[in-house]
């Protein structure tokens, strides 16, 4: 079974709509992440998240907002989707501390089309 | 503000040719990570590289990190198709702060 899932695989929906992305890792990780991926921009850091009570904005998060449930599950919301919001979305995990390396392992991703 | 700059963007190649892709960075990060990433699939972690004058190899991958210079350098050794894939740089800033990707093509 993977580490790290992410539902829905793909998902179309219309501009105005509240979308929710979810992510669950067994990999025991403190550190959970959400990036988009555009073609041609690399990763970009939507929110993050070190632990249950710690949630943190990252590079791009107007548009969108997280909940994190339980260590092991963190979830993205589109409040009213837009077009440009249209990408691939992934979710990421790494070890808690700041002595190890920040190696981060991805879910499959979540293709997010809105009209 | 901390970036990183992949070079090439894309690399079209023969196989059993040698190439490198460079990443370079603005601030004295010791931690830099590669990864790659096949059409439509999930990002695989391939090297860590923790200090200065680190080098890992894999196959026919192999990566460095001068920090001084503030480069990586990803070496592809006698590529074969297999290899064709976009292959990511991260450089830890407290988070990981992402190249463009350099997108591969190796031609059989």
């Amino acid at each position: 079974d993977a580490d790290v899932t992410q539902t829905p695989r793909n998902r179309i929906t219309k501009t105005g709509k509240r979308i929710m992305l979810e992510c669950s890792q067994t990999k025991g990780h403190d550190r959970m992440y959400w990036y988009r991926q555009d073609p041609g921009l690399g990763l970009r850091l939507i929110y993050y998240s070190f632990d249950v009570k710690d949630i943190n904005k990252g590079e791009i998060s107007d548009g969108y907002s997280v909940s994190r449930q339980a260590q092991a599950k963190f979830s993205l919301s589109l409040e009213s989707a837009i077009p440009n919001q249209t990408a691939l979305y992934f979710c990421a995990t790494s070890d808690l501390g700041f002595g190890p390396p920040n190696e981060q392992f991805f879910g499959p991703g979540t293709r997010l089309t809105v009209l | 503000e901390l970036k990183v700059e992949q070079n090439p963007l894309f690399l079209s190649m023969q196989e059993g040719k040698n190439y490198t892709i460079y990443c370079n960075y603005s601030t004295t990060s010791d931690r830099l990570y590669w990864y790659r990433q096949d059409p439509g699939k999930s990002l695989e972690s391939l090297f860590v590289l923790l200090s200065n004058g680190a080098v890992k190899q894999e196959g026919r991958l192999m990566a460095s990190l001068d920090t001084k210079a503030r480069l990586s350098t990803l070496h592809i050794t006698a590529a074969v198709h297999d290899l064709s894939a976009t292959y990511f740089c991260a450089v830890e800033d407290y988070q990981l702060i992402w190249g463009a990707g350099t997108k591969l093509i190796i031609k059989p």
